[in-house]
């Protein structure tokens, strides 16, 4: 079956330029995360999605950042006024549940700030 | 905030040998992961581990739980060269929410 999808795999951006970067989880996992991770480094907790509940939006490292997830699937995470320290790969996983399901990973975006 | 902190940080070995890498924490887990990272993708999951004291194995990769859940080591016999990548824990907690280490990043080298 499909993974999970993310789009674009890579993006350039301007600083003070809004981005949107697309999640399409597994057909059928209520669990959704975003993470943040820098070249060679661990993942930072961005935002968690669990069915209809409201998100966890703790990880949001500030109020440019933002995200929705749609009738339960498709997710996108918004980053205004984009900054040079918002550079990373943003990786996107989707899971049966919460709380110590596998989780699996898209490819990721690479977004670069210019 | 549960902080997990992995070592070392970066490992070259050569082929063969013996290696192990160890996830810490002040805090308590209700379960721990460890997923392995290459280049471009995605983590993939290795294994979960529930229960103190609990050890899986997997093929030449051991994996252990500390007994008060705070620990996780992870133990790869005779490395070959296709183990190579970022090895990264996970712990949970009961609310749901998980951390993740900073990572591992094995070379081994043929």
């Amino acid at each position: 079956g499909a993974g999970v999808s993310q789009s674009p795999s890579n993006k350039v951006t301007e600083k003070g330029k809004d981005v949107e970067l697309r999640c399409d989880p597994i057909s059928g996992h209520t669990a959704l995360y975003w993470y943040r991770q820098s070249l060679g480094q661990g993942l930072e907790f961005l935002i968690y999605f669990q069915g209809n509940s409201a998100p966890d939006k703790s990880g949001l490292p500030s109020d440019r950042f933002s995200a929705e997830r749609t009738g339960g699937s498709v997710s996108t995470l918004t980053i205004q006024r984009t900054q040079q320290e918002d550079s990373a790969v943003y990786l996107c996983a989707s899971s049966l549940g919460g709380g110590g399901y596998e989780q699996y990973f898209g490819p990721g975006t690479r977004l670069t700030v210019t | 905030t549960q902080l997990l902190e992995q070592s070392p940080q970066f490992l070259s070995i050569q082929e063969g040998e013996n290696l192990t890498v160890y996830c810490n924490s002040s805090s308590v887990f209700s379960s721990l992961q460890w997923y392995r990272q290459e280049p471009g993708e995605g983590p993939v999951l290795l294994v979960t581990v529930v229960t103190g004291g609990e050890v899986k194995k997997l093929k030449r990769l051991t994996f252990q739980f500390g007994d008060a859940r705070k620990d996780s080591s992870l133990h790869i016999t005779a490395a070959q060269p296709g183990d190579t990548g970022l090895y990264l824990c996970a712990g949970w907690t009961n609310a749901g929410k998980s951390t993740f280490g900073d990572g591992t990043t094995l070379t081994v080298k043929p």
